[in-house]
């Protein structure tokens, strides 16, 4: 089936530490992939994607990662702030129907 | 520039009440999307729509219907509500599949008492 799932429900840094959130997905219906931040009471915020055909893409202070071989991708973020705490999702963009497929979430603590 | 609008923000049915949560886009968009997210879990996917007029099931379609009568609307009804459908409902729209990115509306949250 489609799914898309992350390693840590949890993850605590200090600040200033750097930042990696982990993902994998099962289904082989995405070749676009989106990572979301999600801070309470809000809706998704986009932080970063990429395409199937690429392995990784940078933005400010954040990194994307894909391993297409083992279905993974990560998130980077350098230097993490304070304002960085939230919850964190990884989503495919489903090839039919452009449906974003998300996965249960990893929760950042930043610790100042 | 507004975005995605929904509306109500707010909302506490009894159990058997219907109603209907509105998603409004002013970008133009094709493509539109209800979703759920529970506690603890990731958005879930419940209509969605590739185009006025259309409408397509998603993960979790059970219990809701929708309707896309005007390609800037996306509504979504619940027509005899249950406490499993207490959740924050968010809507979402894109050009098409994907490009260009998703924009999100600020969500619904709805109890079923």
């Amino acid at each position: 089936g489609e799914s898309v799932g992350l390693h840590l429900p949890t993850l605590s840094v200090q600040e200033g530490d750097n930042s990696i959130i982990n993902c994998a997905y099962s289904n082989s219906a995405s070749d676009y992939f989106i990572w979301y931040k999600q801070e309470s009471g809000k809706g998704p915020q986009f932080i970063i994607d990429i395409r199937s055909n690429m392995d990784k893409r940078q933005g400010q202070r954040v990194t994307v990662l894909l391993n297409k071989t083992v279905k993974h991708l990560s998130l980077q973020i350098a230097a993490t702030q304070p304002g960085d705490s939230a919850v964190y999702f990884c989503a495919g963009v489903h090839n039919q129907g452009g449906k974003l497929i998300f996965g249960q979430g990893t929760e950042l603590s930043v610790k100042p | 520039n507004a975005g995605v609008t929904q509306t109500p923000k707010f909302r506490v049915l009894k159990t058997g009440q219907s109603m209907t949560l509105l998603c409004a886009q002013d970008m133009n968009h094709e493509y539109m999307y209800w979703y759920r997210q529970d506690p603890g879990m990731g958005l879930r996917l419940i209509h969605y729509s590739v185009g006025e007029g259309t409408t397509a099931k998603g993960e979790v379609p059970d219990g809701y219907n929708v309707s896309r009568l005007k390609k800037q609307n996306f509504l979504l009804g619940l027509e005899s509500a249950a406490p499993s459908q207490t959740s924050v409902y968010f809507c979402a729209s894109t050009q098409t599949g994907g490009v260009g990115g998703y924009t999100f509306g600020s969500g619904t949250r709805l109890t079923v008492v």
